[in-house]
């Protein structure tokens, strides 16, 4: 069945160095949605960036990603790390397929001064 | 902007006990979705529904039922609470498969 891979757990950064979160994923259908939550603490998750274009890069809030359907990746980035960025990240999948959509485990990232 | 409430935001249960948390969308949206989250872990699918008066099982659908009777709401149902079940619960809705709309989220407690 489809699923989604988040390889770190937990990544601690110092501000102003550049963030790379890894997302994989495994589908048999040809055309998935990916996309990343953001979950700061006490508060709900919400949607960061989505894609379901090949190869296009997709940015919002300084983040940004590319969906590599050739590899199967949608890796999270953003240039310099701020404070803020502290948050629990998820990687998600949805395809008609299947009908549903596929949460990763969630990646912590914890940035320091 | 899309608006997903749920009730109660907090509740304290007992073992052996019957809960029932639900869950109101007014966006209109098909898919509806219940998770729970532990702390410091990521989210899990309890159960789904992508029409009124049907619901899938999710990822760990044991222990729970789900009732979607309108489109607006859907409600999980823990017919005999057990201490595993402590955690914080969210509600969301989607149209479609696209971006989901997440609800302040429901902490329980089971003593």
């Amino acid at each position: 069945g489809d699923s989604v891979t988040q390889t770190e757990g937990l990544v601690t950064l110092t501000e102003g160095l550049p963030v790379m979160l890894n997302c994989t994923y495994q589908t048999i259908y040809s055309n998935p949605f990916l996309f990343w939550y953001v979950q700061h603490l006490n508060e709900s998750p919400r949607l960061l960036l989505k894609s379901f274009t090949d190869n296009k890069r997709t940015e919002h809030q300084g983040f940004h990603a590319t969906l590599h359907k050739s590899s199967s990746s949608f890796h999270l980035q953003k240039s310099s790390a701020q404070l803020s960025d502290s948050a629990l990240y998820y990687c998600a999948l949805s395809d008609r397929g299947n009908n549903r959509i596929f949460f990763g485990d969630g990646t912590q990232l914890v940035v320091k001064p | 902007e899309a608006a997903v409430t749920q009730s109660p935001r907090s509740k304290v249960a007992v073992t052996g006990g019957k809960v029932t948390l639900s869950c109101h969308q007014t966006n209109n949206h098909d898919y509806m979705y219940w998770y729970r989250q532990d702390t410091g872990h990521g989210l899990r699918l309890i159960h789904y529904s992508y029409v009124a008066d049907s619901t899938e099982k999710g990822d760990i659908p044991d222990g729970y039922k789900a009732s979607r009777p309108s489109q607006e709401n859907f409600s999980l149902i823990l017919e005999l609470a057990s201490l595993s079940q402590t955690a914080v619960y969210f509600c969301a809705s989607t149209r479609g498969l696209g971006e989901q709309y997440f609800g302040p989220g429901t902490r329980l407690t089971v003593l």
